[in-house]
């Protein structure tokens, strides 16, 4: 099973600061797929990156995502108050599908 | 628009079986896509639980050690999930979700529903 580890766990940060979040994982990812996703208090996860560096649909393009491999990183250019969040990583290349532990955005 | 949405008991003993079913609408679950379950103890990660496409294969997390079945229904274009022999490391909420397709650079679990608490206790 490939097991994803996130850091830093909480990110303090203010609202027009840069986010950056790490995902590693414990053996390369096949074909890249690495997703990301951004869960608010009592809401579904959402998807915001697949395959690495695409977007999904309606994401704003100040989220994106890098990293092959093992290392892997979603950045967020300039934080919005509605970006404060709890954001995860997924591998989806190989089974079992697993997620990181989740890395918190927090308000400076 | 695609929408999905779990319905259930709220409360399961130990060593009975959670059922849950997820409701879809918007999108026909015969049209390729594979359809499942995803689980989050309270205060916790998130942990996939397994998927199925129509007249596809099944997979499933072998951390929950065979207990798991899910079933699509195309005529009521439902999906459903079965855990048995549960215990208190159940408890979570349960989403299910449209998990993947076959096709290159697809997207993974692009639409969820909002979740249902499943409480195991006696």
């Amino acid at each position: 099973e490939v097991v994803l580890t996130q850091s830093p766990g909480t990110l303090s940060l203010s609202p027009g600061e840069r986010a950056t979040l790490s995902c590693r994982a414990s053996q390369s990812v096949r074909n890249s797929y690495l997703a990301w996703y951004q869960q608010k208090p009592g809401q579904a996860p959402r998807l915001l990156i697949y395959g690495a560096s695409s977007r999904a649909t309606g994401i704003p393009d100040r989220f994106s995502g890098s990293g092959s491999g093992t290392e892997f990183t979603l950045t967020i250019s300039r934080l919005e108050p509605e970006d404060f969040a709890v954001y995860y990583c997924q591998q989806y290349g190989s089974l079992p599908w697993t997620f990181g532990q989740g890395a918190k955005v927090e308000i400076k | 628009q695609v929408q999905l949405q779990e319905s259930g008991p709220g409360l399961v003993k130990p060593s009975e079986t959670l059922s849950l079913t997820c409701i879809v609408s918007g999108y026909s679950i015969s049209s390729g896509y594979y359809w499942g379950w995803i689980r989050q103890p309270p205060g916790k990660g998130l942990e996939w639980i397994g998927h199925m496409r129509h007249r596809g294969a099944s997979y499933s997390n072998p951390a929950l050690k065979s207990r798991v079945s899910i079933s699509l229904d195309t005529s009521k274009n439902q999906f459903s999930l079965n855990l048995n022999s549960v215990t208190a490391a159940d408890t979570a909420v349960y989403y299910c979700a449209r998990t993947y397709c076959d096709a290159a650079s697809c997207p993974p679990n692009d639409y969820w529903g909002q979740g249902t608490l499943v409480t195991v206790s006696s």
